[in-house]
């Protein structure tokens, strides 16, 4: 059975770094894109990065360029959102999902708040 | 970057109703490879998005053929034959042919 697990969230001050877990079972992880979309309460889904399968090419739009940085362990089946200089419009619940949007993990909140 | 519009926003239904989704995009959604990489999800309350249908038309594993996807090019629909309370949430086409990867803002169907 396919899973993706996150892990990693929380509530923290602006400016601050926070980095997001996402554990992979269940299928060949290295073989896989793997992306990031977050959600802000009450509104709909925004990409916010994606890594090829080997993890040498990595992707994000202009709203978090510069500051997060997506990246996969294949030998750990584990994917990684490193999340820095946080703001207050990055509060979202972010998942993590496989190729194509075929398999989303379950979410975690991230809060941005002093 | 491709815009994807939904209409309506909402729709309230009853049991037992048939219903359908718009979703327009501003490019062609056809690859170099000859597919369309469009696809449905649905995000049920309190759960993460699950994909319905992808490549326009293709029912994903264990989803009721109560589903069905039409759709070429610019222009799809998605259409829920006989809905039942399961089904309620809000949904959102997606588009993966063009980097980046967009989504619609979403149609929230709800009981009437």
């Amino acid at each position: 059975e396919v899973q993706l697990v996150e892990s990693g969230g929380g509530l923290v001050q602006p400016g601050s770094p926070l980095k997001l877990s996402c554990a992979a079972s269940g299928f060949t992880f290295s073989s896989n894109w793997l992306n990031w979309i977050r959600q802000a309460p009450g509104k709909g889904l925004e990409w916010v990065a994606s890594i090829n399968p080997d993890g040498s090419s990595t992707y994000y739009p202009d709203t978090v360029k510069g500051r997060f940085v997506v990246s996969k362990d294949n030998a750990k089946n584990t994917g990684y959102l490193q999340m820095n200089n946080l703001r207050s419009e990055d509060t979202a619940m972010y998942y993590c999902a496989r190729t194509s949007f075929d398999y989303w993990g379950q979410g975690v909140m991230v809060t941005v708040s002093s | 970057d491709v815009v994807m519009t939904q209409t309506p926003p909402s729709l309230s239904v009853a049991i037992g109703q048939s219903v359908s989704i718009s979703c327009k995009s501003s490019q062609s959604l056809v690859y170099s490879d000859g597919k369309t990489y469009l696809h449905w999800l649905l995000q049920s309350p309190g759960r993460s998005p699950k994909r319905l249908i992808y490549q326009v038309s293709n029912l994903g594993s264990g989803v009721p053929d109560r589903f069905s996807g039409t759709g070429s090019q610019k222009d799809f629909t998605l259409k829920i034959s006989r809905v039942e309370a399961e089904d309620l949430g809000v949904y959102y086409c997606a588009q993966t042919t063009h980097f980046p990867d967009t989504f619609g803002a979403g149609t929230k169907l709800e009981l009437k």
